[in-house]
């Protein structure tokens, strides 16, 4: 079965500095995608960033940056310059072509000011 | 913009009571789904629909069925309610998993509460 794993529950950050959240997964599919969905307190879940395997070039959104190790099967989350408005669960997701999306268990993000 | 509306933000209902959770997407998807989502345990699927009519069993689907009569609206029907379904619940839609990514777009959730 495909699994994604978020090893840490909780992370913390001050504000204006960088972080990285951690996202490793299971699969024996070569082609496939991975996403960061970010879900806001009382808000609705929004998509950060989106990799597919078959690129090798780690996909960039602004401040948000991903590492994508294909062999070692890892997807981390890297943002940069933090803000109070990037406080949120953040899940990790994995999907193989024409099926459905695998979610991790989420890591909460906190902001410092 | 699409634009996921789930009919209740929060709802208390006691044990054996059924309950209906409405979900509209304004955007022509063809695919829609219903996720719970528990602390530790992440989103997990109970249904998805890929077409009007049409449904499939996710993970979870014990306890619950689902309704796709029109394409913009997909409903998650718990029969009798238990509080062992007391979670958050999710609606989102996509457009047709291939050749598209499959990118998700969520309503901003139902909280249920089971007494």
């Amino acid at each position: 079965a495909q699994t994604v794993t978020q090893s840490q529950p909780e992370m913390s950050v001050q504000e204006a500095e960088t972080v990285t959240l951690s996202c490793t997964y299971d699969t024996s599919e070569s082609d496939y995608y991975l996403f960061w969905y970010k879900q806001p307190p009382s808000r609705q879940m929004i998509l950060v960033i989106r990799q597919e395997a078959y690129k090798q070039q780690n996909a960039t959104e602004n401040r948000f940056s991903v590492n994508f190790q294909k062999a070692a099967k890892s997807f981390s989350l890297k943002i940069s310059d933090s803000q109070l408005g990037d406080a949120a669960m953040y899940f990790c997701a994995y999907r193989p072509y024409g099926n459905k999306l695998v979610f991790g268990a989420g890591t909460i993000l906190r902001v410092k000011s | 913009d699409v634009k996921v509306t789930q009919s209740s933000r929060y709802l208390v209902k006691r044990t054996g009571e059924k309950v209906f959770l409405e979900c509209v997407q304004d955007m022509d998807h063809e695919n829609m789904f219903w996720y719970r989502q528990d602390p530790g345990l992440g989103l997990r699927l109970i249904y998805f629909s890929y077409d009007v009519k049409m449904k499939e069993k996710g993970d979870i689907p014990e306890g619950y069925s689902v309704s796709r009569e029109k394409k913009e609206r997909f409903s998650l029907i718990l029969e009798s309610a238990s509080t062992n379904q007391t979670s958050m619940y999710l609606c989102a839609s996509s457009l047709q998993l291939s050749p598209n990514t499959g990118e998700l777009f969520f309503g901003e959730g139902s909280r249920l509460t089971v007494l």
